[in-house]
C-alpha cells in the first residue's frame, strides 16, 4: 500500500540551529500539505502546495520557515533558526483532491 | 471562515459501552466534514467523511457519524467500545467541492480512553 514517507522521524536540535524535514507524497498526489501539531492540539496548516505552486502559506512564519516542492513531487520544510517554541510534530499529507488526506508518520522535533 | 469545536478534550468509557465524541462546526458555505484517528506517534488516518447525500455515514472500525445541519454538528459514535479504540480523534471541516484550494481545518482533538 502506497504511503507518505517522512524523514527524519525524530530530530533533536539546539535553538538557533537549522533543521530540515523531507516528505515524499503518494505517487500521483498533486496536493501536498505541511501541518504542525503541538502536543495536545490539532494539526495546524503551515503550507499547502498544488504541484509545485504554493496555494496557502498564510500560517507559515516566513521569517524562519521555508518550504519548497521544486519538481512538484517531494517537498522540504526548513526552519532556520529553530526556537524553543518550534518543538512539535511536523506532519506531511498528500491528497488527490478527493477530500481525504493521507498522512505520513510525522517528524517529531525537539528544540533544546 | 470555517472552524471546528470538539467538546471534551478527554473522554473515558468502559469497554463495551457507547462511544460518543462531539463535534460542532462553523461554516459560511456548505461543508465537507471528516473524522480522523491518530494512534500514538503516528500520523492521522481517515475514519469517515461526509460530502453529500446520506447524512449518516459509516466508517472503519464500526464508527459512524451523522451530519445535522440544523445543529451544525457531526458527532462520532460507536455502539460498543473496544480497547483498541483508545486514540486521539480529530474532527475536521473543509468547504464543499474538491479543489486545489480546499483547506481542511482540524479541531483540537478528543482523547478517548477505554476502561477494562
Amino acid at each position: 500500500e502506497a504511503e507518505v514517507a517522512q524523514s527524519p522521524r525524530y530530530k533533536i536540535t539546539e535553538k538557533s540551529q537549522a533543521v530540515a524535514f523531507w516528505c515524499d507524497p503518494i505517487s500521483g498526489h498533486a496536493t501536498l500539505y505541511w501541518y504542525r501539531q503541538i502536543l495536545g492540539q490539532g494539526p495546524e496548516l503551515l503550507v499547502q502546495f498544488q504541484d509545485e505552486s504554493v496555494v496557502d502559506d498564510s500560517q507559515l512564519p516566513k521569517d524562519r520557515f521555508s518550504a519548497e516542492r521544486l519538481k512538484g513531487v517531494d517537498s522540504t520544510l526548513k526552519i532556520q533558526p529553530a526556537e524553543l517554541g518550534d518543538s512539535a510534530m511536523y506532519l506531511c499529507a498528500s491528497s488527490l483532491n478527493t477530500g481525504e488526506l493521507f498522512f505520513g508518520e510525522g517528524s517529531r522535533l525537539t528544540v533544546l | 471562515a470555517q472552524s471546528v469545536t470538539q467538546l471534551g478534550s478527554h473522554v473515558s468509557v468502559s469497554e463495551g459501552a457507547l462511544v460518543l465524541l462531539r463535534c460542532n462546526y462553523s461554516s459560511s458555505v456548505p461543508p465537507y466534514l471528516f473524522w480522523y484517528v491518530q494512534y500514538p506517534n503516528q500520523g492521522l488516518q481517515l475514519l469517515l467523511k461526509y460530502t453529500t447525500g446520506a447524512t449518516l455515514v459509516k466508517g472503519i472500525n464500526g464508527f459512524e457519524a451523522e451530519f445535522k445541519k440544523s445543529e451544525t454538528s457531526f458527532h462520532l459514535t460507536k455502539p460498543s467500545a473496544h480497547m483498541s479504540d483508545a486514540a486521539e480523534y480529530f474532527c475536521a471541516v473543509s468547504r464543499a467541492g474538491y479543489s486545489s484550494a480546499s483547506k481542511i481545518i482540524f479541531g483540537s482533538g478528543t482523547r478517548l480512553s477505554i476502561r477494562p
